[in-house]
């Protein structure tokens, strides 16, 4: 049973490009959530997604930043225009329900963005 | 929000000594308290967990205690090894935030043999 997938696993991208983060859930898994932690920090929570719903995204930034996880495919974190102080390490979990009592997330290996 | 807060930042502890690692929160209606280890470049890893109906979970060398009145829970590491070395977070979710997890500041534990 494959575990939680991210790829890539490194990604640099120069000033002003764009950044796409895959994420493929545990199988059986239809929720999944995205964490950014910056060097030397905690996780923060940025986006919950259900298939084709984004249920909380209070922790995105306003612009810049988008998420999406379709019917079929992987969940998608979008990264526009990104600067330097996007640098972080990504990482995705899943877990099988959002309702109470079926908490447990499982972390995927994160993507290291580095923006030069 | 939920606000959660982890002490003590660094803890370094002898080989067989027990560790301690504490967190409060700030969200009442929060209902699941899980804890994280993180190594070098890796990803968080699910040590063990605790839900508001129970005070006290144990497992193996690891227990994780909760007390809601206060809105505290701790995890307690016994006779330590040096592969428990790592960064540990502990997180808070349920109430008005779903599934989210709202992660403590981490604290690095350092077992010297």
């Amino acid at each position: 049973n494959a575990g939680v997938m991210q790829n890539p696993r490194h990604l640099v991208r120069r000033r002003g490009q764009e950044a796409r983060l895959r994420c493929s859930p545990m199988k059986g898994h239809s929720h999944v959530y995205w964490y950014r932690q910056l060097p030397e920090e905690g996780l923060k929570f940025m986006v919950y997604l259900q298939k084709e719903n984004i249920i909380d995204e209070s922790g995105m930034p306003k612009e810049r930043f988008s998420a999406e996880f379709p019917k079929e495919g992987p969940s998608i974190l979008r990264i526009q225009q990104v600067v330097r102080g996007d640098s972080a390490a990504y990482f995705c979990a899943s877990s099988p329900s959002g309702r109470a009592g079926s908490y447990e997330q499982f972390f995927g290996p994160g993507t290291r963005l580095t923006v030069l | 929000g939920e606000n959660v807060e982890q002490h003590p930042s660094t803890l370094s502890v002898q080989e067989g000594d027990s560790a301690v690692i504490k967190c409060t929160y700030s969200d009442s209606a929060s209902n699941y308290f899980p804890w994280y280890k993180q190594e070098l470049g890796k990803r968080p890893q699910l040590i063990i967990d605790i839900r508001s109906n129970v005070g006290e979970k144990k497992d193996q060398r690891i227990a994780v205690t909760l007390n809601k009145t206060a809105k505290h829970f701790s995890l307690h590491i016994t006779e330590t090894q040096p592969e428990d070395s790592a960064v540990y977070f502990c997180a808070a979710a349920g109430g008005t935030s779903y599934g989210k997890l709202t992660f403590g500041q981490g604290t690095i534990l350092t077992v010297h043999p």
